[in-house]
């Protein structure tokens, strides 16, 4: 039982590059979210979606991009990546039974230089 | 617009001491209310959580936390820590019937020997 896995767990961007963080969970929940930790600061939501297909934005999706072709993965997409998105990223998913919360994944700590 | 206030980002304690990390929230209808724990390197796991019922939940490793609707907070609270405890902990409230869950910027628990 994986629960959510997140590759890769580090990378180092030059400024301009691209790149995509994979998410995939194996629990069929519906709901999937991309959020950002930076030190101090909490994590903030980047995207999220609510099934296979549907993606909205959160409270900081500029410069991100996401797809949702199936239940079990939420790719997030950096295009001309710049340093202020250097930072942990975390993917999560959750069931359709708001109490029981979140499932994280271990991060990806991205560097843009 | 919704809010989660962690006051301290940082508290230093002593082993076997108690703790109190404070949670304050802004919302004017129903909230589930949740404590995440996130240990060095590693993504958020669940410690405990309020939906509804007994003010006063218990989480894993001996925390609990107690709501107060009148007071809008949810603190979580350890009667004896150990060193292991050393870690950041996030409070987090989902509002209405919305799936997203806020984050507070997060409490780092020193435990010093």
């Amino acid at each position: 039982n994986a629960g959510v896995t997140q590759t890769p767990k580090f990378r180092i961007l030059k400024i301009g590059q691209s790149m995509t963080l994979q998410c995939a969970q194996d629990m069929n929940h519906n709901y999937m979210y991309w959020y950002r930790q930076d030190p101090g600061m909490g994590l903030k939501l980047i995207y999220y979606s609510v099934g296979a297909g549907i993606t909205d934005k959160g409270e900081v999706p500029n410069g991100y991009n996401v797809s949702r072709s199936t239940t079990e993965d939420f790719p997030l997409r950096l295009e001309l990546a710049a340093p202020s998105q250097t930072s942990v990223y975390f993917c999560a998913s959750s069931g359709r039974d708001r109490g029981h919360g979140y499932t994280f994944g271990s991060g990806t700590r991205l560097t843009v230089v | 617009a919704q809010s989660v206030t962690q006051l301290d980002s940082q508290v230093p304690v002593f082993e076997e001491a108690p703790v109190e990390l404070r949670c304050n929230y802004s919302s004017s209808v129903s909230v589930y209310l949740f404590w995440y724990v996130q240990y060095p390197n590693q993504g958020l796991q669940l410690l405990l959580k309020y939906l509804s019922g007994s003010t006063l939940v218990k989480g894993i490793n001996g925390f609990e936390a107690e709501f107060n609707k009148s007071q809008t907070s949810f603190h979580l609270r350890k009667p004896s820590v150990h060193i292991s405890d050393t870690a950041e902990y996030f409070c987090a409230v989902s509002e209405g019937s919305s799936y997203k869950l806020i984050f507070g910027s997060g409490t780092r628990l020193l435990v010093r020997p």
